[in-house]
């Protein structure tokens, strides 16, 4: 199995440009996150999603969209970005999470400039 | 929103010397998972607790749920250079119940060969 899989790894955008960073995974887990790592803040939640249809807003909403339409994917949307969302960007998934934690991608790192 | 403080933020070791940290709350919670992330990849999880009191080992990490539900603490016993990376606590939302998931600020481990 692949686990979750996320695409680009790397990526360079200009201010106001759009884009979505892609996750897959085929562990047929209900529940779906992103998260972005800055320096010195841990990790921070975007959007999660319990199910497919069915996603909320995390801690750092603002700028990005997501959505559900299947159990395997949970796209990221920057709408129009800003340098302020230059970061490392990691989805994860799990089958429980109390009982089993997240399981998460190797992360997308995105430079705007 | 809720906040995991961990301390210390980051600590240089010997080879062979034993490592503890740890994770604070304002909140109770529930569940308490600590992660591992290794440089350019993302978190994996090491151990979960889930009773207050609980202590869980694996290999030469030992994890401790505390009695306050406020706290975890983790040990690493005779520290190896590929302990090197970032150690996360994290847990579900006290707020939000068991789908959106919070991370503290992280430890960054190095050790000196």
């Amino acid at each position: 199995n692949a686990g979750v899989t996320q695409t680009p790894k790397f990526q360079v955008l200009k201010t106001g440009q759009s884009m979505t960073l892609q996750c897959a995974q085929d562990m047929n887990h209900e529940y779906m996150s992103w998260y972005r790592q800055d320096p010195g803040m841990g990790l921070r939640l975007i959007h999660y999603s319990v199910g497919a249809g069915i996603t909320d807003q995390g801690e750092v909403p603002n700028g990005y969209n997501v959505s559900r339409s299947t159990t395997e994917d949970f796209p990221l949307r920057l709408l129009s970005a800003a340098p302020s969302q230059t970061s490392v960007y990691f989805c994860a998934s799990s089958y429980s999470s109390r009982y089993y934690g997240y399981t998460f991608g190797s992360g997308t790192r995105l430079t705007v400039v | 929103g809720q906040q995991l403080n961990q301390s210390p933020q980051s600590m240089f070791i010997q080879e062979g010397e034993d490592v503890s940290m740890n994770c604070t709350s304002s909140s109770i919670f529930n569940t308490w998972l600590w992660y591992k992330q290794d440089p350019g990849e993302g978190p994996v999880l090491l151990i979960a607790l889930y009773k207050a009191g609980e202590l869980t080992s694996n290999g030469r990490l030992t994890a401790q749920f505390g009695i306050t539900r406020k706290d975890s603490f983790l040990n690493i016993s005779a520290s190896i250079p590929s302990d090197v990376g970032i150690y996360f606590c994290a847990g579900p939302d006290p707020t939000s119940g068991t789908y959106k998931y919070i991370f503290g600020t992280g430890t960054r481990l190095k050790v000196l060969a």
